[in-house]
């Protein structure tokens, strides 16, 4: 069935550092891939998203390329701010399909 | 604004109990889904539906059952609570066109099963 990996479970930067959150996926169709990002207390929440493969998403800063021959779709953002701090997760859905299947998320800690 | 509201926030519930958790989405979204979130595993779907009157199971939906009575309304269903059903869980809601699977979450319901 279809997957998602995320291999850091935790990352942790001071202010301004540089980001990059591992996300690899494993499907046998054509998928759209996402990031939801989940702050203390919340939901997870749209982070970006995109539907077409060597496409980029970019939101707030942050930006992830849909790479169809590595099948990956690291999270990256060039200065990360405290505010930053909370939990990332990885995910895909099939065209047309309906279940969303999400990797195992990556805590990003930011110290100022 | 997307809006999906969970009750409880938070229960305790006893083991052999039963519990019902319930959600309601004011998106008119056609899907709506419930995964549960552990430390080291991420968020996994337990069950979904298409819409009013439909349910399918998600990836581990041993020991819940699901109701979806009307387009708002999806409920999650523990016959007979188990210790290792505590957890955090999250109800969602989507559509495959207006939203194209994104998803939009409540606040989640925390569980602790004694």
């Amino acid at each position: 069935g279809d997957s998602v990996t995320q291999k850091q479970g935790q990352v942790t930067l001071s202010e301004d550092d540089f980001l990059f959150i591992n996300c690899t996926y494993s499907t046998t169709t054509y998928p759209t891939l996402f990031w939801y990002v989940q702050y203390p207390g919340q939901g997870p929440q749209l982070l970006l998203k995109v539907t077409t493969a060597n496409n980029k998403g970019i939101s707030r800063g942050f930006e992830a390329t849909y790479d169809k021959g590595t099948t990956s779709f690291h999270l990256q953002k060039a200065s990360v701010q405290e505010s930053d701090s909370a939990v990332y997760f990885c995910a895909l859905a099939r065209t047309g399909g309906y279940k969303v299947v999400f990797g195992s998320g990556t805590r990003l800690l930011v110290s100022p | 604004e997307a809006a999906v509201t969970q009750s409880p926030r938070n229960k305790v519930a006893v083991t052999g109990g039963k519990v019902t958790l319930s959600c309601n989405q004011t998106n008119n979204h056609n899907n709506m889904y419930w995964y549960r979130q552990d430390t080291g595993h991420g968020l996994r779907l337990i069950h979904y539906s298409y819409g009013a009157g439909s349910t399918e199971k998600g990836d581990i939906p041993d020991g819940y059952k699901a109701s979806r009575p009307s387009q708002e309304n999806f409920s999650l269903i523990l016959e007979l609570a188990t210790p290792s059903q505590t957890s955090v869980y999250f109800c969602a809601s989507g559509d495959l066109g207006r939203s194209q699977n994104t998803l939009y979450f409540g606040a989640g319901t925390r569980l602790s099963v004694l």
